[in-house]
């Protein structure tokens, strides 16, 4: 089955600096990847998805690069804020009947002011 | 939309009891998740169902543990008997599946959090 390694597990920046968290699959056939932000108490929300066939996508502050041929992806927060302290979750499923997402082991991401 | 809906948010039960969760997915929706999170483990998925009907529950951890859809606007995850390592967060999650694409995103809902005694 599937298997989602998630690094770094921790990760503290400062204010306005970058915050990059990497993920591998193991699975080839994998090919949508979502991310997803858990505040502290709260649920998981997604923030950004990219599938295969886009090797980079971006919403503002964030973006999200693919690389199937490593069978890695990763998050990119560029001047980060204190409001982006959480816990960062990624995510690997494929094409089936359903959608069983593998989450990776998450990151504690800490803006520092 | 308001959302997927669980009840109840808290629930303390003492070991040996029966304890449900309650979970409503988002109208339209028709794939239903049930995950559980423990700082130990993470976020492990138990048992999804698609147009009600249970597609994979091999994350159920034990027999002790099932889960029903009788209808698509409503979910039952139920523990029986409750043991003190059940302990944890539950997630009811939904989503939109197309035919047989991709993933697509899963809306979580709030959450239970269980405290077996």
């Amino acid at each position: 089955g599937e298997n989602v390694e998630q690094h770094p597990s921790t990760l503290s920046v400062q204010e306005g600096d970058s915050a990059v968290i990497k993920c591998t699959y193991s699975d080839s056939a994998s090919n949508y990847f979502p991310w997803y932000k858990q505040e502290l108490g709260k649920r998981p929300q997604l923030i950004i998805d990219i599938r295969s066939n886009v090797g980079e996508k971006k919403d503002q502050r964030i973006a999200v690069t693919l690389n199937k041929t490593a069978k890695h992806f990763s998050l990119h927060i560029t001047e980060t804020q204190p409001e982006d302290s959480a816990v960062y979750f990624c995510a690997a499923s494929k094409d089936n009947y359903g959608q069983n997402f593998v989450f990776g082991p998450g990151t504690r991401l800490s803006v520092l002011p | 939309d308001a959302g997927v809906i669980q009840s109840p948010r808290h629930e303390v039960t003492e070991m040996g009891q029966e304890v449900t969760l309650r979970c409503k997915p988002i109208s339209g929706h028709n794939s239903l998740f049930w995950y559980r999170q423990t700082m130990m483990r993470g976020l492990e998925l138990l048992i999804y169902f698609n147009n009600n009907v249970p597609i994979d529950d091999s994350g159920m951890p034990e027999d002790r543990f099932s889960a029903k859809m009788p209808n698509a606007s409503f979910s039952t995850l139920k523990i029986q008997p409750s043991e003190p390592r059940d302990s944890a967060v539950y997630f009811c999650a939904s989503s939109h599946l197309w035919g047989q694409g991709a993933g697509e995103t899963q809306y979580f809902g709030p959450g239970t959090r269980l405290l077996v005694l």
